[in-house]
């Protein structure tokens, strides 16, 4: 079946750094990405979609400049955490909207559990 | 706006029998409908949608879920609970007439199945 790649799956950075994480389509060609993020024991709150070629569209509260996201091709997207701060510290998990399918197919990564210091 | 609910944070359910997940949720369209599970530390691992046609739909590790129009629910089922289905389970809807594919989610269900 249809795979996404999310790499790292688990990061620790000092705050003030930048983290970037990259999600892979790795058997199918994917127009939007999506971005989560995870609290502990809540819910997904989604944060952007990512559409290749395009800029992210954002979720009302997230700050853009601090989470830069790059759909550069049909199988990767990029989420950067810029100048990370404690409060940063989260799950984030992407997914993947494989192409042609209306919406039908969706796949998940593997999570990236960031820690900021 | 979009939006699922699943009531209950949790639900204990003894191994062998049958378990009931709640869901429902609010579109101005019509849904597609899907459960995930997630383990620890994990991401989603797909078990179900309902797209169109008959609803009830069957998935991954016996699970089904039956789609009520008229009640607005997409319960997860299982006729017999295993311990190793202790996990988060999530509800999530998306808006076939929305040309975002935003996939929203339910708050999660912990399903705890006790030997």
């Amino acid at each position: 079946g249809a795979v996404v790649s999310q790499h790292p799956s688990r990061v620790i950075c000092k705050s003030g750094t930048s983290v970037k994480i990259e999600c892979r389509s790795l058997d199918f060609q994917a127009t939007t990405m999506f971005w989560y993020r995870q609290f502990p024991k809540q819910s997904l709150m989604l944060m952007a979609t990512s559409n290749e070629g395009s800029k992210a569209t954002y979720e009302q509260g997230v700050e853009k400049d601090k989470f830069l996201i790059n759909h550069a091709s049909l199988t990767l997207s990029t989420l950067t955490v810029t100048s990370a701060h404690p409060e940063d510290s989260s799950f984030y998990i992407c997914s993947a909207d494989q192409i042609g399918q209306g919406g039908e197919k969706l796949f998940f990564g593997s999570g990236t559990q960031l820690s900021v210091l | 706006a979009q939006s699922v609910a699943q009531p209950e944070d949790q639900v204990n359910v003894a191994e062998g029998n049958p378990l009931t997940v709640k869901c429902t949720y609010s579109v101005s369209g019509n849904p597609y409908l899907f459960w995930y599970v997630q383990y620890p530390n994990r991401g989603l691992q797909f078990l179900l949608k309902y797209i169109t046609g008959d609803n009830l739909v069957k998935g991954s590790y016996g699970f089904e879920a039956e789609f009520n129009k008229s009640q607005t629910s997409f319960h997860l089922k299982k006729p017999s609970a295993l311990v190793s289905d202790s996990a988060l389970y999530f509800c999530a809807v998306r808006d076939r007439m929305d040309s975002s594919y935003k996939l929203i989610f339910g708050s999660g269900t912990r399903l705890l199945v006790r030997p």
